[in-house]
């Protein structure tokens, strides 16, 4: 079965990192890029980066630059988002997505379930 | 970054009726404008793609057109599954950046 496989919740104190992970089946993981959107409690959807499996290649939104990072471990087909001095804005769900190319078009056509993170002290 | 503006904010709207959805670019985008669908509790998912490609396995009542910076989403026949929050996204150029969603309520 085609699909992405999220960790679970998390709860964190302001300041501190959090590790997201997200596990891909059924499919080739170098093939596709993974993307990761967050989406705060009753808000949008708001995309932080993507990373390349293949070649580990990364892109941040400036937003989230110098303090996420984003990686993976081909060896067990998984990506990771980390992301550190986190503050109560950070309290999200977060998506891992499968970036899928036709022709010149990008879009996300594979979602995990999602992962919350909570920030509190 | 490109802002992506979607209306109404929300829409109620009966079994059977046919709604539009609208979502305007800052900025051209041509046809580099998808579409999802996203259920309470649940991850977004693909409708429309490259602005008028349907995904495979959505229903043949929704439809995508618009280039440049304006952009319809169309719904035939609402079904009772189909009552749920739809997001445009635009993937010209990094960030990829959504519309800040279209609510959409039974009537």
């Amino acid at each position: 079965q085609v699909q992405l496989v999220q960790s679970g919740a998390e709860v964190k104190k302001p300041g501190a990192s959090v590790k997201v992970s997200c596990k891909a089946s059924g499919y080739t993981f170098t093939s596709n890029d993974i993307n990761w959107v967050r989406q705060a409690t009753g808000q949008g959807l708001e995309w932080m980066g993507w990373m390349n499996p293949n070649s580990g290649n990364t892109g941040y939104a400036q937003k989230f630059q110098g303090r996420v990072t984003m990686t993976k471990n081909t060896s067990i087909s998984t990506a990771y988002m980390e992301l550190s001095s986190l503050t109560s804005e950070d309290t999200a769900v977060y998506y891992c997505a499968r970036g899928w190319q036709w022709l010149t078009y990008w879009y996300f056509d594979l979602w995990g379930r999602g992962t919350l993170v909570s920030v509190s002290s | 970054d490109i802002q992506m503006t979607q209306s109404p904010s929300s829409l109620s709207a009966s079994v059977g009726d046919r709604v539009i959805i609208t979502c305007r670019a800052s900025q051209t985008i041509n046809s580099y404008l998808n579409w999802y669908q996203q259920k309470p509790g649940k991850a977004p998912q693909l409708l429309i793609y490259a602005a008028s490609s349907l995904q495979s396995g959505v229903p043949s009542r929704f439809s995508g057109s618009g280039s440049g910076t304006d952009f319809t989403l169309t719904i035939n026949s609402l079904q009772p599954d189909d009552f749920a929050t739809y997001f445009c996204q635009q993937s010209y150029s990094i960030p990829y950046t959504f519309g800040q969603g279209t609510e959409l309520e039974i009537k």
